[in-house]
């Protein structure tokens, strides 16, 4: 595709609810990662995937948090049992290669808010 | 711990130059990113500097000291549209990109 997509680009939880982000990364991307955005902060980072292998999920802030992209293309990251901490912009990002030193192409992101 | 320290805020003047400062404390180096946000959208790519000195693009120039931690963005004849959020960002010895909270600037006729 033209850039990376994400979907939806807002959604409202209730507390104790399971969310799912979708993220199309530019095809043909090798990397992709995945950052939460609170409000006025920088991007953090949470995990980050060499085509379908997971290489890093450090940054995922609790077991409720888990990511995948099993074909090396489409990611989800998945949050159960929502908190209104959760509450923050999740972008999801890719590179063209395993090279991390390259330049992330970010999606616009999807706004979660969590009641 | 790690530590990227940028201003909260700066408001500057259409057709003015503008600085906008970065200091890391990292654990490792590969590299500084600049960033552009605009409110609501996805953060886009403006400089990335891994050597010592000044990288020229347009009207945007970024620098760099690795024996200091510190960078800047230099953003010359400013046009409204600049207004936006700057974020720095250092790549750690792990890979792994450690953001700054991002800079603001305000563009004012």
């Amino acid at each position: 595709g033209a850039g990376v997509s994400q979907s939806p680009r807002y959604k409202v939880a209730k507390r104790g609810q399971d969310v799912a982000l979708r993220c199309d990364p530019i095809s043909g991307h090798v990397s992709l990662f995945w950052y939460q955005q609170a409000l006025g902060q920088g991007p953090e980072f949470l995990t980050y995937f060499q085509n379908e292998a997971q290489l890093d999920k450090s940054g995922l802030p609790s077991d409720r948090f888990f990511a995948e992209r099993p074909e090396g293309s489409v990611s989800t990251l998945k949050i159960q049992r929502t908190q209104q901490e959760d509450s923050a912009v999740y972008l999801c990002a890719s590179i063209l290669s395993d090279s991390l030193v390259e330049t992330q192409y970010f999606g616009p992101g999807t706004r979660l808010l969590v009641l | 711990g790690q530590n990227i320290d940028q201003p909260t805020e700066m408001t500057a003047t259409e057709g003015a130059i503008v600085q906008i400062n970065c200091t890391y404390q990292t654990s490792g180096f590969n590299g500084l990113f600049w960033y552009q946000q605009h409110a609501g959208e996805a953060p886009t790519f403006l400089s990335y500097n891994v050597l010592d000195g000044l990288e020229e693009k347009g009207r945007f120039s970024s620098f760099l000291s690795r024996s200091k931690g510190y960078s800047y963005l230099l953003l010359k004849e400013l046009q409204m549209k600049d207004s936006a959020s700057y974020l720095c960002a250092v790549l750690d010895s792990n890979y792994q990109l450690i953001w700054g909270a991002g800079t603001k600037l305000i563009i004012k006729p």
